[in-house]
């Protein structure tokens, strides 16, 4: 099975600033990657899928990059909304597999 | 809109089994599949198996095997998710949740239900 490793597993940030999420397969798995945004008691978000595709409704400051193994989401200019955990997931072979999720935290 | 509405919470004692509801509306339910994925308390995403709602294939997480059960009923838009010999390492939030996967398991999943916990204690 593929595995998913994020980095870092938490950090801190202030609004405005800019950040990036790192997500590597252990295996390649082409553009196969999404990323999802989850905030407390609340159910994951698609933001992005194929690894670079923004999902309808998305804002444009997220984007992300990256195939064949090393992936990354970026978020230009932090609102307070953006503050939550991120996941990534391979969907290119089964079982499908999720990162161990990163937590983006307020300064 | 794509909606998946989900059973309420459910409390069982180990041993006993759950089955968590997943209805469907906004697309047409046989065109995707199901994929049901567990979040223990603060802990990240595990997926458990996949459904195909247009033909009823399924695939589970190897771990899993011989304890859980999907299935849907194409009449009502509905997906369930049975969990057998429960543990109290199966307490966690139960989602739902939309699959491109037609008729292979491993599609992008986009949207997901509101998701339902599922507490296990003696």
């Amino acid at each position: 099975a593929i595995r998913m490793t994020q980095s870092p597993s938490s950090f801190s940030a202030s609004t405005g600033d800019r950040v990036t999420i790192t997500c590597r397969a252990s295996q390649g798995i082409s553009s196969y990657l999404a990323w999802y945004q989850q905030k407390p008691g609340k159910a994951p978000k698609l933001l992005i899928y194929a690894a670079s595709t923004l999902q309808s409704g998305v804002p444009s400051r997220f984007s992300g990059s990256g195939s064949g193994t090393d992936f990354t989401l970026t978020i230009s200019c932090l609102q307070s909304e953006d503050f939550a955990t991120y996941y990534c997931q391979q969907y290119y072979s089964y079982p499908p597999a999720f990162g161990q999720g990163t937590k983006l935290e307020i300064k | 809109q794509v909606q998946l509405v989900q059973s309420g919470a459910e409390v069982k004692k180990p041993g006993a089994s759950v089955k968590v509801s997943c209805k469907a509306s906004g697309y047409t339910f046989t065109s995707y599949g199901i994929s049901w994925v567990r979040q223990a308390p603060g802990q990240g995403l595990e997926w458990m198996g996949w459904i195909s709602a247009y033909n009823g294939n399924t695939n589970y997480a190897q771990k899993l095997q011989g304890r859980v059960t999907m299935t849907t009923d194409t009449s009502t838009s509905t997906a369930y998710m049975e969990l057998r010999s429960l543990r109290s390492d199966d307490t966690a939030v139960y989602y739902c949740a939309r699959d491109s996967g037609v008729v292979v398991a491993g599609g992008l999943i986009d949207y997901w239900g509101q998701g339902t916990l599922v507490t296990v204690s003696s």
